[in-house]
């Protein structure tokens, strides 16, 4: 199986302000897509963005955006303009672009905002 | 969008019984779903893979025998927890797609909190 690791445990962040949450992953595969997630108290998993591991390009989608190394094997994921809405845990995915569709989740990052 | 549902949202049974939790594809056929247990705090671990028509997958140290997975349909898979224990007290998710192999869309269910009394 795939290793993800989030090494943050816990991050807080003032309102308005932006934060990063770490991710690195360890695969012997070069096709794959990677993932954040968040889980808010209801636990309903929401995803926040997408990154193939083919496009160089990082993803992004509104406020939050992604640093993707393919060599470094990173994927960090910037929250800009940080809203009280945001705070969550958040996941770092990882699934294979071949064998199937299970994810790999890393062990979260709880993220506080504060007002 | 598509929508996976869970049922029942929170259960309490007691200790030895057996139950049961659903996973539904409400608006398409699901050839394969995922069961991930959650403990508090903690990551979605993989139990499990449903294979509509064959059996499941399990992830190594998984107890197959206690945690039966039934996948009888495209759009149903259900995980039995027989003989449940205190210690099986957690949250289970189950995601499905409505294709088997990546760069699709995965949808997960809302989740199931289990009691274990």
């Amino acid at each position: 199986a795939q290793t993800v690791t989030q090494s943050q445990p816990e991050m807080s962040v003032q309102e308005a302000e932006t934060v990063t949450l770490s991710c690195t992953y360890d695969t012997s595969e070069s096709d794959y897509y990677l993932f954040w997630y968040k889980q808010p108290p209801s636990r309903q998993m929401i995803l926040v963005i997408r990154q193939e591991a083919y496009k160089q390009q990082n993803a992004t989608e509104n406020r939050f955006s992604v640093n993707f190394q393919k060599a470094a094997k990173s994927f960090s994921l910037k929250i800009s303009d940080s809203q009280l809405g945001d705070a969550a845990m958040y996941f770092c995915a990882y699934r294979s672009a071949n064998t199937g569709n299970q994810f790999y989740f890393g062990t979260g990052t709880s993220l506080t905002v504060i007002p | 969008g598509a929508v996976v549902s869970q049922h029942p949202s929170r259960v309490i049974c007691k200790s030895g019984t057996s139950v049961k939790i659903e996973c539904r594809s409400l608006d398409f056929q699901a050839t394969t779903m995922f069961w991930y247990r959650q403990f508090p705090k903690k990551s979605l671990m993989l139990m499990a893979t449903s294979n509509e028509g064959s059996k499941a997958t399990y992830e190594q140290g998984v107890e197959k025998d206690k945690f039966l997975i039934n996948h009888a349909s495209l759009t149903l898979s259900t995980l039995t927890v027989t003989s449940a224990h205190p210690e099986d007290s957690s949250f289970y998710i189950c995601s499905a797609s409505d294709r088997p192999i990546s760069g699709n869309t995965i949808y997960f269910g809302e989740g199931s909190w289990l009691t274990v009394v």
